[in-house]
């Protein structure tokens, strides 16, 4: 169970355009999904977090014109790279998380495979 | 401000033998959530193991375990019995409640390899 997948794993596309990322949980509802980006040999990099619904949270530092979220239901959210540059070059990683784990504490995130995205 | 830190930016260990990867971590939130994932080279992240703060026994999955020690603020991986399939990068993470929703920090990473 907890199966998240993204579609494309992988894309190139020419400076200038956009790219759009889907993240699909396949065998749950998500109440909260994350994007994340990460740079060759270094740890992931939070991007956004978005509710079903609502309008996702980005971190300090992430463009929000730039880097478009929209979760449409609890099993999708997109991530839209617009006019992209080769500076946007990265592999991103969309997460999902769903319900509370017994005892207070947070509950998990499950990871899409990734999508590596090359701007020319 | 929520910190993990993963001082090992490498690893090595023999084939079968058990393996420590080491976390610490910084919140003042009483309520937060810890979890390592793994990374192999496909990119993908694997979830392994979740310890909650207020769990009173150290979680445990398979060949994983992690060592809880709160006051020390630290939740270091111990892999038993080590694995070729076991190489790959380790993610520590901490989720606690930011602005009223939950934020995950990660670490930057341990990259572990299994020698045979």
């Amino acid at each position: 169970g907890a199966v998240v997948s993204q579609h494309p794993s992988w894309v190139i596309c020419k400076s200038g355009t956009s790219v759009k990322i889907e993240c699909r949980s396949l065998d749950f509802q998500a109440t909260t999904m994350f994007w994340y980006r990460q740079f060759p040999k270094q740890s992931l990099m939070l991007m956004a977090t978005s509710n079903e619904g609502s309008k996702a949270t980005y971190e300090q530092g992430v463009e929000k014109d730039k880097f478009l979220i929209n979760h449409a239901s609890l099993t999708l959210s997109t991530l839209t790279v617009t006019s992209a540059h080769p500076e946007d070059s990265s592999f991103y990683i969309c997460s999902a998380s769903f319900g509370k784990v017994p005892g207070g504490g947070a509950d998990t995130q499950y990871f899409g495979p990734g999508t590596r995205l090359t701007v020319l | 401000a929520q910190k993990i830190t993963q001082t090992q930016p490498g690893m090595f260990v023999q084939e079968k033998e058990a393996v420590t990867l080491d976390c610490t971590y910084d919140t003042s939130d009483p309520s937060y959530g810890l979890f390592w994932y793994k990374q192999p080279s496909s990119g993908e992240m694997i979830f392994l193991i979740y310890q909650g703060s207020y769990d009173q026994q150290n979680a445990t999955e398979g060949r994983y375990s992690l060592n809880f020690q709160k006051a020390r603020k630290s939740a270091n991986l111990v892999i038993s019995a080590s694995q070729l399939g076991d190489s790959a990068m380790y993610f520590c993470a901490m989720r606690a409640p930011r602005g009223g929703y939950q934020k995950v920090t990660f670490g930057t990473g341990t990259k572990l390899q299994v020698i045979p």
